[in-house]
């Protein structure tokens, strides 16, 4: 158990629908980030949070969007939903926005269909 | 832009054998870091082992051991004694040293099968 949770850990919706993911970091851990893990695309990087603030974005859609609250959970926002957005979402977390090490929690699987 | 490259789609090794899995990348930094993930079946993305382009040690944890050579720009996993519970999907990864983005770029994966 790396100490980074994730809800929900399944989701199964239509075209067109938007949903939001959920990410609780490792106590102390300022840093978020979020990869996308496909069959097609492998893992890519989508976009870091550092302590409320967006450090770093990576091939993410305009469709979606992220945000780190106070508490330091962050969510993953997902809209206009197409097939093709059916993957393994990861959060990871690490201590500082520098620091190399970086723990995934558990993911979660979406499903477009 | 960084990229990493698994050459190996699939492995397989007869349990309490040796098996080494290679990553080659490609950069123009000079400091970076670089890591072995493990993915089970259970899908969780696991550390496995780390290494630092400035130390010329070869990390080792346990019966998991890298061979870096960083003018070949290469970086496999050696894993000795293969343990069934050792069967997973294996990424490399490659991540820059503190300035400036700090994701992780990963390769296609090796998948390792453990024979019995």
């Amino acid at each position: 158990d790396s100490g980074v949770t994730q809800t929900p850990k399944h989701l199964i919706t239509a075209t067109g629908q938007r949903v939001t993911l959920r990410c609780s970091p490792r106590s102390g851990d300022l840093s978020v980030y979020w990869y996308q893990q496909s069959l097609d695309q492998g893992l890519q990087f989508l976009i870091q949070y550092y302590n409320g603030e967006e450090r770093a974005k990576g091939n993410i859609l305009e469709r979606f969007s992220a945000q780190q609250f106070p508490d330091l959970h962050s969510e993953l926002n997902l809209s206009s939903l197409e097939l093709g957005d059916s993957a393994l979402y990861f959060c990871a977390s690490s201590v500082g926005d520098k620091t190399y090490e970086q723990y995934f929690g558990p993911g979660t699987r979406l499903t477009v269909t | 832009a960084q990229t990493v490259t698994q050459s190996q789609p699939e492995m397989s090794v007869q349990e309490a054998e040796t098996v080494t899995l290679s990553c080659t990348y490609d950069t123009s930094e000079s400091d970076y870091y670089l890591f072995w993930y493990k993915q089970p079946p259970s899908r969780q993305m696991i550390l496995v082992i780390r290494q630092e382009a400035y130390k010329q040690q070869n990390a080792t944890e346990n019966r998991f051991s890298v061979n870096f050579q960083k003018a070949a720009k290469s970086f496999s996993l050696k894993i000795s004694d293969s343990q069934l519970g050792d069967a997973a999907m294996y990424f490399c990864a490659y991540r820059r040293a503190p300035v400036g983005a700090q994701k992780l770029v990963f390769g296609q994966g090796t998948r390792l099968t453990i024979n019995p």
